[in-house]
């Protein structure tokens, strides 16, 4: 059974800081890996999608990398700003035949000015 | 990407009455997947639902209690029967979509208060 964990649970960093965001999943057959954002009491938004054969994807000062065979994700900000202070999600998806995503429980950041 | 929207944003019910929440896709979706949020939780599927056959739900979640409809290819609704405290959560809807239809977007969820 899939599990999908991610570490830390919170964190707390002044303004302007980089930082990396871990998530792990326990079985390494996985078509892609999504990461979204979630502002408190809302839905998700969509950040970035990594494919299994692909290794990394960027928008804007957000980065996302994949280590299939290892079971690793990395989410790096880039220059942190207040803003950004939201829970961040990791989650997989098993296979091409549209099943559903399976999710970590999350890294809550909080950026200060 | 889709747009997704919900109905009702929010709510507060009283212990054993039922509420339907309606999922709108501003595209025809083969697929829709309902989860729930408990507080300070992670997502967890309760269902698939595709359209023209019955939704399937995932372990810990019956039909009696979370009963679907897709009537088409752009709307669902879930209802939480008999609710109790312990069904408080955010309920969202969620399609595939975007490039080659990898891309999971999600509703803005609907926010649920069992007193």
């Amino acid at each position: 059974k899939q599990e999908v964990t991610q570490i830390p649970a919170a964190l707390s960093v002044p303004e302007g800081e980089n930082l990396v965001l871990n998530c792990s999943f326990t079985d390494s057959a996985i078509y892609n890996l999504q990461w979204f954002r979630q502002d408190p009491g809302k839905g998700l938004t969509s950040l970035l999608l990594i494919q299994s054969s692909q290794r990394e994807q960027t928008s804007g000062r957000l980065n996302a990398s994949l280590d299939k065979s290892s079971g690793r994700s990395t989410l790096y900000i880039a220059a942190s700003q207040p803003g950004d202070s939201a829970t961040y999600l990791c989650a997989v998806r098993r296979n091409q035949a549209g099943t559903a995503l399976i999710f970590g429980k999350g890294t809550t950041l909080s950026v200060s000015s | 990407s889709a747009v997704i929207s919900q109905k009702p944003s929010r709510d507060i019910c009283q212990r054993g009455t039922s509420l339907t929440i309606q999922c709108q896709v501003d595209s025809q979706v083969t697929m829709m997947f309902w989860y729930r949020q408990q507080p300070g939780q992670s997502l967890t599927l309760i269902a698939t639902a595709n359209q023209g056959s019955e939704a399937t739900y995932e372990s810990g979640f019956v039909i009696d209690k979370f009963p679907i409809s897709r009537p088409n290819l752009t709307f669902s609704t879930l209802t939480v029967s008999n609710m109790s405290p312990e069904d408080s959560s955010i309920y969202l809807c969620s399609v595939y979509s975007g490039r080659a239809g990898n891309e999971q977007f999600f509703g803005p969820g609907t926010r649920l208060t069992v007193l």
